[in-house]
């Protein structure tokens, strides 16, 4: 199985902070990842496909970057409705595994 | 619009099975497949498996084969998601998404559906 490892774990930021997750794959994916956006009592939220295409109605501030292995996510200016769990998802090889979360929390 | 809503919390015993319901509509059902991932309490998400409406085919997790099924019904647009022999772990959330066929995520998803498995 392919494993996700995202960075850091836990992180804490003040709104209009620019905040970047990382997201590393144990074997290369190409560009087959997503990332996702969970609020507490929630689904999850697909953010970005292909690591780097927003989703239609997702703000400008989030991007998403990287190929093969490395991937990030990238929010230039932390809005109050933003602080929530950040999860990256392999789509690449079967089974779809997930990153463990990085919850973005207020500083 | 695009919904997908499910069954509601279920409470079951160590050993028994639970089969949740996902309803889509808004969207041709047989064009898409559905995913299932679970999160046990303030845990992270585990992808559990996926189904392709339009044949059938299924890729269920490996910890899970044996002991899941999923399955579509076209007339209703529903997906089930079928967990036998519960354990105290399988304790979770269930979520079902829409997802299409290859690299494409799951974009639509249920508000989820607690599973407790207690004695």
């Amino acid at each position: 199985d392919i494993q996700l490892t995202q960075s850091p774990s836990f992180l804490s930021a003040s709104v209009g902070d620019r905040v970047t997750i990382t997201c590393r794959a144990s074997q290369g994916i190409s560009s087959f990842l997503a990332w996702y956006q969970q609020k507490p009592g929630k689904a999850p939220k697909l953010l970005i496909s292909d690591a780097s295409t927003l989703q239609s109605g997702v703000p400008s501030r989030f991007s998403g970057s990287g190929s093969g292995a490395e991937f990030t996510l990238t929010i230039s200016s932390l809005q109050p409705e933003d602080f929530a769990i950040y999860y990256c998802q392999q789509l690449n090889t079967y089974p779809l595994t997930f990153g463990g979360g990085t919850k973005v929390d207020v500083k | 619009q695009v919904q997908v809503v499910q069954s509601g919390a279920e409470v079951k015993k160590p050993g028994a099975s639970v089969k949740i319901s996902c309803k889509a509509s808004g969207y041709t059902f047989s064009s898409y497949g559905i995913s299932w991932v679970r999160q046990a309490p303030g845990q992270g998400l585990e992808w559990m498996g996926w189904i392709y409406v339009y044949n059938g085919n299924t890729n269920y997790a490996q910890k899970l084969q044996g002991r899941v099924t999923m399955t579509t019904d076209t007339a209703t647009s529903t997906a089930y998601m079928e967990l036998r022999n519960l354990r105290s772990d399988d304790t979770a959330v269930y979520y079902c998404a829409r997802k299409r066929r290859g690299v494409i995520p799951s974009d639509y998803w249920g508000q989820g559906t607690l599973v407790t498995v207690s004695s």
